[in-house]
């Protein structure tokens, strides 16, 4: 079975400064898909970010990016010039290509003081 | 981002009573899931309905849980003897572009 696991429960940043959330999983498939989610206070689930597999550029949207190492797979998200908004449950999340569901990791809390 | 409605955002019923969640996805999807976020745990998949069956189930989505789509555009579901271990979040989504999935805002259930 696919596992999700972010080592990290709980980060914290300055705001305008960098951040990087890690996330590793554990796949024995090719085709699958990568995605960070958001959960700020409201509990509402965000997409931030999603990454295909069989692509080897890193995908970025706007402040946050990727570092995506398929042969370590690693999935880290990096958060550029760190905004107050940022505070938030961060989920990565898998999905197996062709599968419907997705596979969450544990979460990490993130913290921005100003 | 488009947008999944649920209701209500809250319930609160008691022990041993059936609840029933609603969900409004993305229009003409027929697929949808919903999902389950104990406070304080990760989120949990629970079921995908396409085309109004079951199409994949998780080991927690068991006897007491039912998904139904009473009518053309909305999803329900439906927890049949409430148990205190089912308060949680439960979420609604309906898949996107690039295999993602967007999600509701999601049902807060306290059961006591």
């Amino acid at each position: 079975a696919q596992t999700v696991t972010q080592s990290q429960p709980e980060m914290s940043v300055q705001e305008a400064e960098t951040v990087t959330l890690s996330c590793t999983y554990d796949t024995s498939e090719s085709d699958y898909y990568l995605f960070w989610y958001k959960q700020p206070p409201s509990r509402q689930m965000i997409l931030v970010i999603r990454q295909e597999a069989y692509k080897q550029q890193n995908a970025t949207e706007n402040r946050f990016s990727v570092n995506f190492q398929k042969a370590a797979k690693s999935f880290s998200l990096k958060i550029s010039d760190s905004q107050l908004g940022d505070a938030a449950m961060y989920f990565c999340a898998y999905r197996m290509g062709g599968a419907q569901k997705l596979v969450f990791g544990q979460g990490t809390r993130l913290t921005i003081n100003p | 981002e488009p947008e999944v409605t649920q209701t209500p955002s809250h319930q609160v019923t008691q022990m041993g009573q059936e609840v029933i969640l609603r969900c409004v996805p993305i229009s003409n999807h027929l697929y949808f899931y919903w999902y389950r976020q104990i406070l304080g745990q990760k989120v949990e998949f629970l079921v995908s309905f396409y085309n109004n069956e079951i199409s994949e189930k998780s080991e927690i989505f068991d006897d007491q849980f039912s998904v139904e789509r009473p009518d053309g555009s909305n999803f329900t579901l439906k927890i049949r003897s409430t148990k205190l271990e089912d308060s949680a979040m439960y979420f609604c989504a309906s898949p996107g572009g690039d295999r993602a999935a967007f999600f509701g805002q999601g049902t807060r259930l306290t059961v006591v």
